[in-house]
């Protein structure tokens, strides 16, 4: 069974430095992943997504990913935070040929940005 | 673009009452979900419907019946509330599946009291 692992229920960081989420995924196969965001009283929104392409993904809003098989990670980067960008972030995985791609969730992580 | 909506966007019940929520989608997309999201826990998936007249059962479906009504619309029922559904719903709906990603609706915030 997929699964995914993110590390961190609460990450805090200054305006300006970098972020970095981790995700840690299971999956018997190579797996499709995606990472969401979600603002107070919001749906999800989807960030990024990794489709089995290249390795490092980029994403709206200055967000990237890099899946590593070997290290079984898809861990989101940005390199210099914004206010704007604290809120909760949550990683997912799909087995490709999943009845209806059904995503497992994560967590979830929560951004919080310091001025 | 609506995207996907969902109503009514905040419901109190009392215990032992049903209701239906409501998701339609305008994107043509052919697979829709409902997932309940509760803190520290993620989202956790009740039931989808791959394709126009198909529902499955998802991790946590003790409680809940769905129908797809048309390719729109995707609609939870709850036959008897009970406090542990209180909840926050999320309606997502994705063209084909696999690699697509979802896009969500609003969310219904219900609470069963």
């Amino acid at each position: 069974a997929q699964s995914v692992t993110q590390l961190g229920s609460h990450v805090s960081v200054s305006e300006g430095a970098l972020v970095l989420l981790r995700c840690n995924y299971s999956s018997s196969v190579p797996p499709y992943l995606f990472w969401y965001v979600q603002y107070p009283n919001q749906g999800l929104q989807l960030l990024l997504k990794y489709t089995s392409a290249a390795t490092l993904v980029k994403g709206i809003n200055g967000f990237e990913a890099e899946f590593k098989k070997s290290e079984t990670s898809f861990h989101l980067t940005k390199p210099s935070a914004h206010m704007s960008d604290a809120a909760e972030y949550f990683c997912a995985v799909s087995d490709p040929g999943t009845n209806a791609g059904k995503s497992t969730f994560g967590d979830g992580t929560t951004l919080t940005v310091k001025p | 673009n609506a995207g996907v909506t969902q109503t009514p966007k905040f419901q109190v019940l009392k215990t032992g009452q049903s209701m239906t929520l409501q998701c339609a989608q305008d994107m043509n997309h052919n697979s829709m979900y409902w997932y309940r999201q509760d803190p520290g826990m993620g989202l956790r998936l009740i039931y989808y419907s791959a394709s126009e007249g198909t529902t499955d059962k998802g991790e946590v479906p003790n409680g809940y019946n769905v129908s797809r009504l048309n390719k729109r619309e995707f609609s939870l029922r709850l036959e008897s509330a009970a406090p542990s559904q209180t909840s926050v719903y999320f309606c997502a709906s994705s063209e084909k599946g696999w690699g697509d990603g979802y896009t969500f609706g609003s969310g219904t915030r219900l609470t069963v009291v």
